[in-house]
């Protein structure tokens, strides 16, 4: 595997579920990213890693958990969405975060909250 | 707060011709600026990337300028195919971690 891999690339859960999305990254970065994607909106930063330390969350609900055990995974913990939550999931890596090096993407994982 | 502007939001051309998108943004203290490709329900794939030092850089038929002073940056894709079509995002860096997106322009180019 090259590059930016997500997993799963679709996704379809009640509000009151629980699942996880993943990311893995194969460039050998210290940065990785969770942004989302609504329809007809730019998208957003939710939250970026450094060297396995989160460094930034954008004000996002606590039904978003994520987890980095490592500076090559990335997890994006999800419970009790809502609707509105339905979207793309794009996972992004850089070599550094300080020096905003080219971001690379992932293929996205398409959430649908019922 | 760092706001980006697309104009146009879409676009149709036809085979061959020159394709010139555009994207604005209000705070001129940029570290970089990325220009990347979206293609319907799939990731983002990098096109560009220009330092706030740089004017311009270019990569095949791809040409990109940045003019911080006026807060402007200007994707050209010459003699466009029907490969172009695509949803085209411009996204400003900050030196605080952040890449602020515009909302994209989709190309369309027709055969």
């Amino acid at each position: 595997e090259t590059g930016v891999t997500q997993t799963p690339r679709h996704l379809v859960m009640g509000m009151t579920n629980k699942k996880s999305l993943k990311c893995e990254q194969h460039l050998g970065h210290n940065a990785m990213y969770w942004y989302k994607q609504s329809a007809k909106k730019p998208l957003e930063l939710m939250f970026v890693y450094s060297l396995e330390e989160r460094v930034e969350n954008n004000s996002v609900p606590s039904r978003f958990s994520p987890e980095c055990p490592n500076s090559s995974h990335l997890f994006l913990h999800l419970h009790t969405l809502q609707p509105e939550d339905s979207a793309l999931y794009l996972c992004a890596s850089s070599q550094e975060d300080r020096g905003l090096d080219e971001q690379f993407f992932g293929p996205g994982t398409r959430l649908t909250v019922l | 707060k760092q706001e980006v502007t697309q104009i146009p939001a879409a676009l149709s051309v036809p085979e061959g011709e020159n394709l010139v998108l555009n994207c604005s943004f209000t705070d001129s203290a940029i570290y970089n600026l990325q220009w990347f490709r979206q293609d319907p329900g799939k990731g983002l794939t990098s096109l560009l990337l220009i330092q706030s030092s740089q004017r311009e850089q270019t990569s095949g038929r791809l040409n990109a300028s940045l003019d911080k002073s006026s807060g402007r940056s200007t994707l050209y894709i010459a003699a466009s195919q029907p490969g172009d079509s695509a949803t085209y995002l411009c996204a400003v860096g900050s030196n605080d971690y952040k890449l602020s997106f515009g909302a994209g322009t989709t190309v369309t180019v027709r055969a």
